[in-house]
């Protein structure tokens, strides 16, 4: 099956530096790409929609100033948590879906974000 | 990795019968989520039962768990064309690896 990656797995920052998370579709084209964060013990909240070569839109109380994405191309979107804080130690997920009419949606692995 | 098997892989309906969705997986949990998604979008949480409930509703929805068996079932009440959707099922190891994600069920409500 389509396999999407996510490097690093785990990141421990220090509070006001950034980290950039990448998103990795292995073998197939990633017309759209989401991300979602998850807070301990809780679900997974949707951040924003990435479709490559435009422009992300984001759920309403995510900081685009601070959450940036870019989906360069079908297969790589980034997050770059800008000026990270101890309050975005999270879990942070991607998934990805493939060309328009394909229903099904892979998810990443994770990457588990520390910031002290 | 996607542990989870939801079954069917597609569900097709009329409006106003209940729809039954089902999903197995394989290892120890605490606690296990459905989520829906609607085309192109991103998906919506819509029920957390932990492991040691066997039972939870909410609105048009039941969720069963039944961890002897590993395996949930989600059932929709009196279908909407609406309900129409991908839905997902997600189990918390409650490690620190977060949640595994089944394949998905592709429902669709005939109007």
């Amino acid at each position: 099956g389509a396999v999407v990656s996510q490097h690093p797995s785990r990141v421990i920052c220090k509070s006001g530096t950034s980290v950039k998370i990448e998103c990795r579709s292995l073998d197939f084209q990633a017309t759209t790409m989401f991300w979602y964060r998850q807070f301990p013990k809780k679900s997974l909240m949707l951040m924003a929609t990435s479709n490559e070569g435009s422009k992300a839109t984001y759920e309403q109380g995510v900081e685009k100033d601070k959450f940036l994405i870019n989906h360069a191309s079908l297969t790589l979107s980034t997050l770059t948590v800008t000026s990270a804080h101890p309050e975005d130690s999270s879990f942070y997920i991607c998934s990805a879906t493939g060309l328009a009419g394909v229903l099904e949606q892979y998810f990443g692995p994770g990457t588990r974000l520390t910031v002290t | 990795s996607q542990q989870g098997e939801e079954d069917p892989q597609a569900l097709s309906i009329q409006e106003g019968e209940n729809a039954t969705m089902n999903c197995s997986y394989k290892t120890s949990i605490n606690n296990l989520q459905w989520y829906r998604q609607n085309s192109g979008r991103g998906l919506v949480h819509l029920i957390l039962i932990r492991s040691n409930e066997r039972e939870k509703h909410s609105g048009r929805l039941r969720v069963t768990l039944d961890t002897s068996k590993k395996s949930s079932s989600l059932l929709i009440t009196a279908s909407r064309a609406a309900d129409t959707a991908s839905y997902f099922c997600a189990t918390d190891g409650g490690g620190a690896d977060g949640l595994t994600f089944g394949k998905g069920t592709h429902l669709i409500i005939q109007p």
